[in-house]
């Protein structure tokens, strides 16, 4: 059964610091993998997704995430976090040959900046 | 629109009441969802629509949840008997679901924010 683990349920990191925000997925076939990002009081924002090519995929607002298919991992990185970057922070996987075309949802992760 | 529209934004309604959440996608998208967020917590699926096709309804909670979409476009989510643990945002997104390359994402709306009291 296809599956998203976000393994931790919140992050801490201080401001001006690397984060990473973890995600692994379980298909059957080769995975389209997305971030999604919903700050507070807001609905969810398209972050970045990977469909093929490069292994490291660039989104908005200075993320990236890495696509890691030894590990079925599409962890999700920042060199330098903002404060504003605290939200809560999804990762959706679909698999291409499903016909059930629905994205499967992590429980989400809540990133907290420090100041 | 150039995005998806729901309303209204906040609901306050009595226990038992019945309740309308609307959702309009973007023109275009194929396929249409109502998901459920309870306050700080993840993203609940509800129902799916995808064209003509019989819906998914495979994650309304109970008999009091029913939705439709009418020509293929704007949707409707209606509780009847509202109970306070009903109280969530509920959101609707769309998408360009069901092409060969199924590598779009989700257009999410603001969601409703509804409170049961």
């Amino acid at each position: 059964a296809q599956s998203v683990a976000q393994p931790e349920d919140q992050v801490n990191v201080a401001e001006g610091n690397p984060l990473t925000v973890k995600c692994t997925y379980s298909v059957s076939g080769n995975p389209y993998l997305f971030w999604y990002v919903q700050y507070p009081n807001r609905g969810l924002q398209f972050l970045l997704k990977y469909i093929t090519g490069d292994n490291l995929v660039k989104g908005s607002y200075g993320f990236e995430a890495e696509f890691n298919k030894s590990q079925t991992s599409f962890h999700l990185k920042k060199p330098s976090a903002l404060v504003s970057d605290s939200a809560l922070y999804f990762c959706a996987v679909r698999d291409p040959t499903d016909s059930n075309y629905q994205l499967i949802w992590g429980a989400g992760t809540k990133l907290i900046i420090k100041p | 629109g150039a995005g998806v529209s729901q309303s209204p934004s906040n609901k306050v309604t009595e226990k038992g009441k019945d309740v309308e959440l609307r959702c309009d996608p973007i023109s275009g998208h194929t396929a249409l969802y109502w998901y459920r967020q309870s306050l700080g917590q993840g993203l609940e699926f509800l129902i799916y629509f995808q064209g003509n096709s019989a819906p998914d309804k495979s994650g309304l909670p109970s008999d009091r949840f029913s939705a439709e979409r009418t020509g293929g476009s704007v949707s409707t989510l209606t509780i009847q008997r509202t109970q306070q643990e009903d109280s969530a945002v509920y959101l609707c997104a769309s998408s360009l679901d069901g092409l060969p390359l199924a590598n779009y994402g989700y257009t999410f709306g603001s969601g409703t924010r509804l409170t049961v009291v």
